[in-house]
């Protein structure tokens, strides 16, 4: 998605928190940030979203700056099961713009 | 259990043949989105439609085909007009916005 840019890669080790950055600069006011996961030969996931405020939910926390240029996405206990394709998505509520997913950051969680 | 069902899982086609991908959702969803996934690369959007017998375009239309007659389901066509069709085909659906998407587990196409 040419609006976000992620890294491509990411380790981290079992048991530690994964902290997946994304910015977003040209991000509109009414556009909210939408994380989802792909596991290997599986479809993508939803993990959560926010617009401005941080936000947390039985998956993952959802940190926004004070600008909304950037976001982190954190895990804070990564286990074997977090390996996947982390994709980050700002897209407007109640638009009719369709997410694409552009190749998003690939976490690997190491023993 | 609700969710999404793709099948086949996996797909051969010959050269010159259409295969149909099938997706059927028990989500009582109105928005249902067809998408390609070449390896090592992102999901681009290939057709979607927001109500049943309604359904545009997306950015690598060409060489497909749907159709939308019932809410529940959403089959595409690989025609033999697309020259590359190998690639990993994800279905998804919304309730009507298309922020919180839902996939299906995927359908592999070979050629053979």
């Amino acid at each position: 998605d040419a609006k976000t840019t992620q890294p491509t890669s990411m380790d981290c080790a079992e048991g530690r928190a994964a902290n997946l950055p994304c910015n977003h600069s040209t991000i509109s006011g009414n556009e909210y940030v939408y994380w989802y996961r792909q596991i290997h030969s599986q479809g993508p996931q939803y993990i959560i979203h926010g617009l401005k405020n941080n936000e947390t939910n039985e998956m993952a926390s959802l940190i926004i700056t004070e600008d909304r240029k950037s976001s982190t996405l954190i895990l804070p206990h990564a286990t074997l099961r977090d390996t996947a394709v982390y994709y980050c998505i700002v897209l407007a509520s109640g638009g009719s713009y369709i997410p694409t997913f552009g190749r998003g950051t690939s976490l690997i969680v190491h023993p | 259990d609700g969710g999404i069902t793709q099948s086949p899982k996996y797909l051969f086609r010959k050269e010159g043949q259409n295969v149909t991908l099938s997706c059927e959702q028990n989500l009582n969803h109105d928005a249902m989105y067809w998408y390609r996934q070449d390896p090592g690369q992102g999901l681009r959007l290939i057709y979607y439609s927001q109500i049943v017998n309604d359904f545009q375009k997306g950015d690598i239309a060409e060489g497909y085909s749907v159709s939308r007659e019932k809410k529940e389901s959403f089959p595409l066509t690989v025609t033999s007009a697309q020259k590359n069709p190998t690639a990993f085909y994800l279905c998804a659906s919304s309730i009507d916005r298309p922020e919180k998407l839902f996939f299906g587990s995927g359908t592999q196409l070979s050629v053979l």
